[in-house]
């Protein structure tokens, strides 16, 4: 069974930083796209970043570009996405997700608060 | 700023049948734009339903179906069951990017 698990998530200052992990498991974790998706409390989901297969190629959304960077180590089954320059905005649960043109497993999430 | 805009909500009797639709502010949806499409329940990770417009993952119910409808993608539901009663969400492709769609909350009365 394909499990995907989020970790680091927390309480952050605003302009603080934080690195969430999604360890992959049970799946050929390098042969596979990922992405990360969050949810503001009682919002939709929001796309985050995307990262192909091999790590040569990743896509932001606009909201956080030059601020969180997605990377993944195929040697660990880890996906990461570093998170700088937070903002409360940026409060949400961060799911980590498997796929690239069919989106199919998702993680359970992390909850990531940005306050003073 | 690219929007994918699904209808707010929608009700649907027990065995009814409803269909939710995803429109892109950047012109009519096609294929190419891999339509996906995702269950979600108060306090659980999103289920994926659909890929590629009309591909069922092998969990997906049979009454679930995806399609292309007059420039937008659609999810249809046909004998809607209590359990269908969720948030409702498209994804789309933009080269690279994604964007999910506004959410269509489903109620089953």
């Amino acid at each position: 069974q394909v499990q995907l698990v989020e970790s680091g998530g927390g309480v952050v200052q605003p302009g603080g930083s934080l690195r969430l992990s999604c360890a992959a498991s049970e799946f050929t974790f390098s042969n596979n796209a990922m992405h990360w998706v969050r949810q503001a409390p009682g919002k939709g989901l929001e796309w985050v970043a995307f990262i192909w297969y091999d790590g040569s190629n990743k896509y932001y959304a606009d909201s956080v570009k030059g601020r969180f960077t997605i990377s993944r180590d195929n040697s660990k089954n880890t996906l990461y996405l570093q998170m700088n320059s937070l903002r409360a905005e940026d409060t949400a649960v961060y799911y980590c997700a498997k796929g690239a043109y069919g989106v199919d497993y998702w993680g359970q999430g992390t909850l990531v608060t940005v306050s003073s | 700023q690219t929007v994918v805009t699904q209808e707010p909500s929608l009700t649907v009797s027990p065995g009814g049948t409803v269909t939710l639709t995803c429109a892109s502010s950047t012109g009519a949806v096609t294929s190419g734009y891999y339509p996906n499409w995702f269950q979600q329940k108060p306090g659980q990770a999103p289920r994926a339903l659909i890929y590629s417009t009309s591909n069922k993952h092998s969990w997906t119910p049979a009454r679930f179906s995806g399609s292309l409808l007059g420039g937008k993608a659609a999810l249809t539901l046909s004998g809607v069951q209590p359990e269908d009663e969720a948030e409702y969400y498209c994804l789309l492709y933009y080269g690279g990017a994604y964007v999910f769609g506004t959410g269509t909350k489903v109620t089953v009365l």
